[in-house]
């Protein structure tokens, strides 16, 4: 069974600070998917990476991939309120043997004035 | 706007009654998967339709079924609800990924679902 593990699980920081998420994986794979959620609303898509070592960055987030280590991280560099929601990261593999995507339970994080 | 369309957005309903929740993918968008979301349980799988045809399964309860019709159009049936069934049902598209895709889920902004 694909697991999807992310760590933190809920992060409290101060604006103007760095911080790391985590997303380990059970399974090979080479593509990873970083999500945002505001409260009650929809999963919006942030980052799309498709092959190790792959890196991109939008505004003040940045993620990588090590899919030898299963590895995704997700840093905050100077973070600012409007940066506070939920994180959450995916992998391929629904577990049916078909597409689809596998979602850790997310990263509650409040950024703090 | 991610171009999928769920409604009901919000719906109120008693224990033992049967729901149905629609969804609309994005334009040329073959695949709909459904996930709940709970506090409880995270974001859990529950069913992938492919070009009409059922593709996956996930933690789908018997209670549920699903179906997409030649229009691309899912719904998501339940049925004999329970006050544990309470959650927020996720629809979400993507491209083949054969193809042009990327594996990229766009999400709609959900059917929020109380059970009483």
């Amino acid at each position: 069974e694909l697991k999807v593990e992310q760590n933190p699980l809920f992060l409290s920081m101060q604006e103007g600070k760095n911080y790391t998420i985590y997303c380990n994986y059970s399974t090979t794979s080479d593509r990873l998917y970083w999500y945002r959620q505001d409260p009650g609303k929809s999963l919006e898509s942030l980052f799309v990476l498709l092959s190790n070592g792959a890196v991109k960055q939008e505004g003040r987030l940045m993620a990588s991939l090590d899919t030898k280590a299963r590895l995704s991280t997700l840093h905050i560099t100077a973070a600012v309120h409007d940066l506070s929601a939920t994180y959450f990261c995916a992998v391929d593999g629904s577990g049916g043997g078909a597409d689809g995507l596998t979602f850790g339970k997310g990263t509650h994080l409040i950024i703090q004035p | 706007d991610s171009g999928v369309t769920q409604t009901p957005k919000h719906l109120i309903t008693a224990t033992g009654q049967r729901v149905t929740l629609r969804c609309s993918p994005r334009s040329g968008d073959l695949s709909v998967y459904w996930y709940q979301q709970s506090l409880d349980q995270g974001l859990q799988f529950l069913i992938q339709y492919y070009n009409g045809e059922e593709r996956a399964k996930g933690n789908i309860l018997e209670r549920f079924s699903a179906q997409q019709f030649p229009d691309l159009h899912s719904e998501l049936n339940l049925s004999s609800l329970e006050l544990g069934d309470s959650a927020l049902y996720f629809c979400a598209s993507s491209r083949p990924r054969v193809a042009i895709g990327t594996g990229e889920l766009f999400f709609g902004e959900g059917s929020r679902l109380t059970v009483l």
